[in-house]
């Protein structure tokens, strides 16, 4: 069985920085590529970013481009999210996503999430 | 960046009843590979998403068979032949042809 779970919210005053992180079991890490999605509250969902399963080709939402930084750890089956310079419109849920295929084609799925607050 | 717009934003259905839902694109979806990267999700009530529909016509693992989905280009439709409870949450198409990967609004779905 997929599992992920993500870890590394809480509250957090603007201007400062967080690093999630995403725990994947159940599968063949390096197989796959992976997706973080965030979900501000009561909003619906945000593609932030994505990185294929050698990390050679990665992207992100204009939104976030400049102050995040996806990585993964293939050797601890680990995804990352670095975020900076954080705004109060970057509150909201961040979900870690497992693509279907080796690169970036769609999140077949998803961890429970974790809250990220930014404010004063 | 690809628009992606669904109809209605809320339908409120009754069990047993069929319910059809609209997802458009900005430009085509579909790739060289001769697929259409048109994926559809479920997110309940206090969960997180889940895959639906991958490649606008393929059911995910675990999913019934009264989801379908079908289209093609930049229309596409989500049907459920007969709801039941379980069905209520929002419904939301996704693209992933290209990156900035980009969401519909989301179709919120109540069972009557």
């Amino acid at each position: 069985e997929v599992q992920l779970v993500e870890s590394g919210g809480g509250l957090i005053e603007p201007g400062k920085s967080l690093r999630l992180s995403c725990a994947a079991s159940g599968f063949t890490f390096d197989d796959f590529a992976m997706h973080w999605v965030r979900q501000a509250p009561g909003k619906g969902l945000e593609w932030v970013s994505g990185i294929v399963w050698n990390s050679r080709s990665l992207d992100y939402a204009d939104s976030v481009k400049g102050r995040f930084t996806i990585s993964r750890d293939n050797a601890k089956n680990s995804l990352h999210l670095d975020m900076n310079s954080l705004r109060v419109e970057d509150t909201a849920v961040y979900y870690c996503g497992r693509d279907y295929t080796s690169s970036l084609g769609g999140v077949d799925s998803w961890g429970q999430g974790t809250l990220v607050t930014v404010s004063s | 960046d690809i628009v992606m717009t669904q109809s209605p934003l809320s339908l409120p259905v009754t069990p047993g009843e069929p319910a059809s839902i609209s997802c458009r694109s900005s430009q085509s979806l579909l790739h060289s590979d001769g697929y259409n990267y048109l994926h559809w999700y479920l997110q309940r009530p206090g969960h997180s998403p889940q895959l639906l529909i991958y490649l606008s016509s393929n059911r995910a693992s675990g999913i019934p068979d009264r989801f379908s989905g079908s289209g093609s280009g930049t229309d596409f439709t989500l049907q459920i032949s007969r709801v039941e409870a379980e069905d209520a949450g929002i419904y939301y198409c996704m693209q992933g042809l290209q990156t900035p990967f980009t969401f519909g609004p989301g179709t919120k779905v109540d069972i009557k």
